[in-house]
């Protein structure tokens, strides 16, 4: 079945440290991959997206993804988080060969220490 | 260009009641999806609409839910005699015809008492 892994459901880094968020998804071919970012009882902002060539992409807010092949991964980082990065991250991916839908990670919620 | 509109933001039923919660897309967008956020989960696919179409839909409870997108006016998913599992945050997503980025609304939070 078509799923997507977010293996870290809760993560704390303080202000300033760099952050990478772990994505996995499970298809033989390559899907178009999505990072969303959630604020407390907010919809869904798009922060990136991956369809197709280099494979490091940059998104808003000063963060970036990189599609590995090989290891099924999209990882979200970001070098340097600021207080207003606190949030719920989701992976998401759209598998070509079917609907057009979404599938969803579970998401990790992002704590920022002082 | 206005974003997704979704009303209402909160709705509160109690059980046995219906839900309807209206998804207007973005301008120039003509597809339209809807998916449920339980508590401390990530999203799930529900439904998949164009004008007057249901594309897929997969993700949708087999009983008590439908959705529409008319010609005219918003999208409507509806909830007939809603049950306390059915409280969750509903967001609609809309994008333009072969666009694979989806645009999504802030989400109708339903509680069912």
């Amino acid at each position: 079945a078509q799923s997507v892994t977010q293996p870290d459901i809760h993560i704390t880094v303080s202000e300033g440290a760099s952050l990478e968020l772990r994505c996995n998804y499970s298809y033989g071919a390559t899907p178009y991959l999505f990072w969303y970012v959630q604020s407390p009882g907010q919809g869904l902002q798009l922060l990136l997206k991956y369809f197709s060539g280099d494979t490091l992409v940059q998104g808003i807010k000063g963060f970036e993804a990189e599609f590995k092949r090989s290891q099924s991964s999209f990882n979200l980082r970001k070098p340097s988080v600021h207080w207003s990065d606190a949030a719920e991250y989701f992976c998401a991916v759209v598998y070509i060969q079917g609907a057009q839908k979404l599938v969803f990670g579970q998401g990790t919620r992002l704590t920022i220490n002082p | 260009n206005a974003g997704v509109m979704q009303n209402p933001r909160h709705l509160v039923r109690r059980r046995g009641q219906e839900a309807r919660l209206r998804c207007s897309p973005m301008k120039g967008h003509s597809h339209v999806y809807w998916y449920r956020q339980l508590p401390e989960e990530g999203l799930k696919f529900m439904v998949y609409l164009q004008k007057e179409n249901i594309i897929d839909e997969s993700g949708m409870p087999k009983e008590r839910f439908s959705a529409e997108f008319p010609k005219e006016g918003p999208s409507i998913l509806r909830i007939q005699q809603v049950v306390r599992g059915d409280s969750a945050a509903y967001f609609c997503a809309s994008s333009p015809p072969s666009m694979n980025e989806q645009f999504f609304g802030p989400g109708t939070r339903l509680t069912v008492l």
